[in-house]
């Protein structure tokens, strides 16, 4: 069946501007994640979505992310006022209730000039 | 706090020789899973293997085989008879708790295997 899909495959944006991140878990999915990969940082946590539970947002690094997830499918990572350090590949993932192999998207590689 | 370690950061190995990727981890909980993922140059991350933290029981699957041993904390990858397709990054990530949890992932191991 299809895999997680991302949305846009690539993103070149301007230091200070918003941008919207999204992620399609594979269906029947009901826990979603988010990682950020950097060659400084390499893979991090940022947030985790499991069915109506109050996601987890302990790995997000300001208040400038932020993520939801309508009608527990699509979810969105918004990063507002880019800054350079932003830059980076956001991976999104989803694995099926009660088990714990997370499966990861292509990712979406964000580029902040 | 959990942590994992991937000492290794880059092998560099001639196609058809074995070659072992080395994981040690670090938490508290009795509870946790251990994972391996590769990261072709394509860039998508492929799961490899799950065990979780009452299962030492060593686990082959082709080429592949895992050393699991809680003494050491360590969580060991062997590729046998390597070949061209193996070149990759290796990530070894443990997660603790409850279902689904985050994971906490080593910075990786880049696999070169050369023809």
């Amino acid at each position: 069946g299809a895999g997680v899909s991302q949305s846009p495959s690539n993103k070149v944006t301007e230091k200070g501007k918003d941008v919207e991140l999204r992620c399609d878990p594979i269906s029947g999915h009901t826990a979603l994640y988010w990682y950020r990969q950097s060659l400084g940082q390499g893979l991090e946590f940022l947030i985790y979505f499991q069915g109506n539970s109050a996601p987890d947002k302990s790995g997000l690094p300001s208040d400038r992310f932020s993520a939801e997830r309508t009608g527990g499918s699509v979810s969105t990572l918004t990063i507002q006022r880019t800054q350079q350090e932003d830059s980076a590949v956001y991976l999104c993932a989803s694995s099926l209730n009660l088990r714990y192999e997370q499966y990861f998207g292509p990712g979406t590689r964000l580029t902040v000039t | 706090a959990q942590k994992v370690t991937q000492a290794q950061t880059e092998i560099s190995v001639v196609e058809k020789e074995d070659v072992t990727l080395d994981c040690v981890y670090e938490t508290r909980d009795t509870t946790y899973y251990l994972f391996w993922y590769k990261q072709p140059p394509s860039g998508e991350l492929v799961f490899l293997i799950r065990r979780n933290s009452f299962d030492e029981q060593n686990e082959i699957s082709g080429r592949y085989s895992w050393n699991f041993q809680k003494s050491t904390s360590s969580f060991n990858f062997t590729i046998t008879a390597s070949q061209v397709v193996d070149s990759a990054v290796y990530f070894c990530a443990l997660s603790v708790g409850g279902a689904n949890s985050k994971l906490t992932f080593g910075k990786g191991i880049t696999l070169s295997v050369r023809p």
